[in-house]
């Protein structure tokens, strides 16, 4: 099975600093078919998951340029340039090969 | 496009749990849908996915439980799991991904329903 790991697992952020989570897997998130499978998801308090970040480095849609997505295989992080008060919430990683989840990260406004 | 999960909201222990997720504003049939729960105050714990052409994964810790099925003319997916349990009571969500042509991520979710066990 793939196991995904996140850290840190809270992370306070003063308003327009950036911040960074990483995520692991025990195993190369490389599909068939050449892309690596690798999402980013955000739940903000109260709400459902929203996709950021799909194929580890594409934006969904209305996703603000802000965020960004980097990595290859088994490292990966999640990048926010300038941290909002609406980015608030826990960010989870997920792999698409098999699909599955790292523990989430809550981000919280200092 | 927006997803609607549907179901009973408290369950007996031993029996079976039975959703429904509604898609309006497209026709989902050529998308795979996945059901996530969330226990209280816990992460996202994947249930398993139904591809466009019926093909399903399930998670494995699960896999004896699970049935998920779509209803294409209803635009709708399915989560049956049979012999619930306290450990089964979560907040269950719906979504829809796909590949066109590579993975889109799972790019539209229900609110989700609570379900009590």
């Amino acid at each position: 099975d793939i196991v995904m790991t996140q850290s840190p697992l809270s992370l306070p952020v003063t308003p327009g600093e950036p911040a960074s989570i990483s995520c692991r897997s025990n195993q190369s998130l490389l599909h068939r078919d050449g892309s690596t499978h690798l999402d980013w998801y955000l739940q903000k308090p109260g709400k459902s998951p929203q996709l950021l970040i799909y194929l580890v480095s594409n934006r969904a849609s209305g996703v603000p340029d802000r965020f960004s997505g980097s990595g290859s295989a088994t490292d990966f992080t999640l990048k926010i340039s300038r941290v909002e008060a609406e980015d608030v919430g826990i960010y989870y990683c997920m792999q698409a090969l098999q699909t599955g989840f790292g523990q989430g990260t809550r981000l919280e406004i200092k | 496009v927006q997803l609607q999960e549907s179901g009973p909201g408290l369950v007996k222990p031993s029996e079976t749990l039975s959703l429904t997720c509604t898609a309006s504003g497209a026709s989902m049939s050529k998308y795979y849908w996945t059901w996530i729960r969330q226990s209280p105050g816990k992460g996202l714990d994947w249930i398993g996915y139904i591809s466009p052409t019926g093909n399903t994964v399930y998670n494995a810790t699960l896999k004896s439980r699970v049935t998920i099925s779509t209803d294409t003319s209803n635009n709708q997916a399915s989560l049956k799991l049979t012999s619930v349990t306290a450990a089964d009571t979560a907040l269950y969500y719906c979504a829809t991904g796909g590949y066109d042509p590579f993975w889109t991520g799972w790019n539209v979710w229900g609110r989700g329903t609570t379900v009590t066990v």
